[in-house]
């Protein structure tokens, strides 16, 4: 099956910083969404993105689906950005999604 | 819109016996899957049900099965537990061969 593969695992920023996150996966994909999951435990929609550009307020993704990898910037970080960004990608539209081991994003004042 | 509902939020069960978590898809959507999420790793696709038939399944055992409902919300059912099925289980609505997958808050099992 696809492989997907985060990077990097963990980072620690300080309030105000930028930062980007990569995901790399091993097919075509139909589907890409990136997550951000709280300390509750609930997966917030962050992008649907299987190609090209998106932005909502500080953040912003990219995805290159023929060099198989996408980027989620976030810009001016803030302390309620901390916790866990995953990306999930699916073969086909409507499809089962894989989804990468996260980054922990902890964001310090 | 309520977006995506499971019930019950937290649940406590003792090994080998069987539980039944709760999805509510949203407003909309005919399709619900099921992820188990361990602690620190992403989560893992158990199965995806529309139409009320299964219709892709993860690479779990046959202890974990499932039901979807006419009204599309969904059942999963986890029989003689295991310590090791201690984990967040997450329902995802979407439409079939549509899009985006929208997630609710999860069910966080422990089994003891």
């Amino acid at each position: 099956g696809i492989q997907v593969e985060q990077s990097p695992p963990d980072l620690i920023l300080q309030e105000g910083a930028n930062s980007t996150l990569r995901c790399n996966f091993s097919d075509s994909v139909n589907n890409l969404q990136w997550f951000h999951q709280n300390p509750w435990g609930q997966l917030i929609n962050l992008f649907y993105i299987p190609s090209g550009t998106k932005q909502n307020g500080r953040l912003s993704a990219t995805t290159v689906a023929t060099e198989r990898y996408s980027l989620l910037y976030i810009s001016s970080s803030q302390t309620t950005d901390s916790g866990v960004y995953f990306c999930a990608v699916g073969e086909t539209s409507g499809s089962r999604l894989t989804f990468g081991e996260g980054t922990q994003l902890t964001v310090n004042p | 819109d309520a977006g995506v509902t499971q019930s019950p939020t937290h649940l406590i069960k003792t090994r080998g016996q069987q539980v039944t978590l709760r999805c509510s898809p949203k407003s909309g959507h005919d399709t619900v899957s099921w992820y188990q999420q361990a602690l620190g790793q992403g989560p893992q696709f158990i199965f995806q049900y529309y139409e009320e038939e299964e219709r892709q399944r993860g690479n779990f055992p046959d202890r974990f099965s499932g039901h979807q409902f006419p009204n599309y919300s969904s059942e999963l059912n986890v029989n003689a537990l295991l310590l090791g099925d201690s984990a967040l289980y997450l329902c995802a609505s979407s439409r079939w061969g549509g899009t985006e997958a929208f997630f609710g808050q999860g069910t966080r099992l422990t089994v003891v």
